[in-house]
Parts: C-alpha cells; sequence; structure tokens
C-alpha cells in the first residue's frame, strides 16, 4: 500500500460540534504532518508526529487536538470551531523526519457553520 | 527561519510551449527541495525533488535545476499538456533536528489547447 488515506471526505459541523479527521498510512513510515490548506494558498504545517510522539506543534489554538494511536493511525479531534477554520486538512507521512518525500492523503474539506 | 518566494504567481502557455518556474530560498543550510502539483480538488503530489549535492534532475518532461550559490531552483517543463494545468509549489526543507517543509506560494499554470 502507497497511500495516505483520510475519512471523511468532506465533513460540515456546527461551532459547538466535536468530530475527527482520521488518516491512515501502511507504508511504515515513522513521521505524520497535519496541514491546513486554504484556497489558493500552500499548505500550511500544524502538527508533527515522529515514532508516535508529537514533535512539532505550530502554535495551533487547542480547538484542535492531535491524536497517534499507533505508527499508522494520525487523528485531528476537532471542538468549538469557528468559521474561518473551515479548509482543506491534508494528512502527510514521511520515512521519518530527515528531508524525505512527504505523501500527502486527499484531504478533508471542512465547513464549520 | 526558512524563507521562500515563489515566480510567478500565473503562468499562461500554448500546448507543446516549455513553462519555467523559479524559486528562491534564503536558508542556506536547506538541502532538499521537492516539487509539488496540485489539480483542482485533488491532493499535492510529488512530481521531482532535488537534493542540494546535484545540480540537476530530469524525469521526462520534468526537469528541476538547483543553484546552490545563488540560492535558487527552477523547474522546467517541456512539450507542456493541457493536463499540465495546475497549482504548482515549490518547497525547501533543512536536514537539521525536525525538519519540515516551507512552502512557495504556488504558481497557477494554464496550458491552452
Amino acid at each position: 500500500d502507497t497511500e495516505v488515506t483520510q475519512t471523511p471526505k468532506h465533513l460540515v459541523m456546527g461551532m459547538t460540534n466535536k468530530k475527527s479527521l482520521k488518516c491512515e498510512q501502511h507504508m511504515g513510515h515513522r513521521a505524520m504532518y497535519w496541514y491546513k490548506q486554504k484556497a489558493k494558498k500552500p499548505p500550511e504545517l500544524m502538527f508533527v508526529y515522529s515514532y508516535e510522539k508529537l514533535s512539532i506543534n505550530e502554535s495551533v489554538p487547542s480547538r484542535f487536538s492531535p491524536e497517534c494511536p499507533n505508527s499508522s493511525l494520525l487523528n485531528l479531534h476537532l471542538h468549538a470551531l469557528q468559521p474561518e477554520d473551515s479548509a482543506l486538512y491534508l494528512c502527510a507521512s514521511s520515512q521519518d523526519l530527515s528531508p524525505e518525500t512527504q505523501y500527502f492523503g486527499p484531504g478533508t474539506r471542512l465547513l464549520v457553520l | 527561519g526558512e524563507n521562500v518566494e515563489q515566480h510567478p504567481s500565473t503562468l499562461s502557455v500554448q500546448e507543446g510551449d516549455s513553462a519555467v518556474i523559479k524559486c528562491t530560498y534564503s536558508d542556506s543550510a536547506s538541502n532538499y527541495f521537492p516539487w509539488y502539483k496540485q489539480e483542482l480538488g485533488k491532493r499535492p503530489q510529488l512530481i521531482i525533488d532535488i537534493r542540494s549535492n546535484v545540480g540537476e534532475k530530469k524525469d521526462q518532461r520534468i526537469a528541476v535545476t538547483l543553484n546552490k550559490t545563488a540560492k535558487h531552483f527552477s523547474l522546467h517543463i517541456t512539450e507542456t499538456q493541457p493536463e499540465d494545468s495546475a497549482v504548482y509549489f515549490c518547497a525547501a526543507s533543512r536536514n537539521s533536528g525536525y525538519s519540515t517543509l516551507t512552502f512557495g506560494k504556488g504558481t497557477m499554470l494554464l496550458v491552452s489547447p
């Protein structure tokens, strides 16, 4: 399996809802990433996990909570989001944290009402 | 931190023409430079990458050149086809501790038949 998968593809949530995004890879990669991408902008790094431990948090608001249950799975828990959080959320993975190719999942398109 | 500038922001060419996208970076310690292609509504996909120990790399119609002294690298697409139309992002990464990608702002390439 050479792909990163993400579910759901689309998500609409209210500002009081709690939801989770899921990312999975079976390439044996030990680094996994969450990015946020607004229309016509580059991906913006949110979190980095290395060997299942949070390595980087790019000053992301606490309403976004990442979790790495095992080496193949990465979750992003969402709570009390704002309309400006509407975006494409991309997951990526790489062999490790040294400069290696990052493979992106298809993303979850999130709309916060 | 690293800063990556990308030009042009939009590039329109006729089918069969060549296209060149240029990026400059600020951190002389950066040593890995990938290029991603993102079609509308799709994930970013790696199309080619280059490391700082190499000056040029080619893959069929796509080539990347790197000038470490001037700190710039370029993507060259020859014999463009309508399916090359997409947003292209350059990125830079350094091999130092927790390495992450810094993206350029993207170039929208439009190839007219």
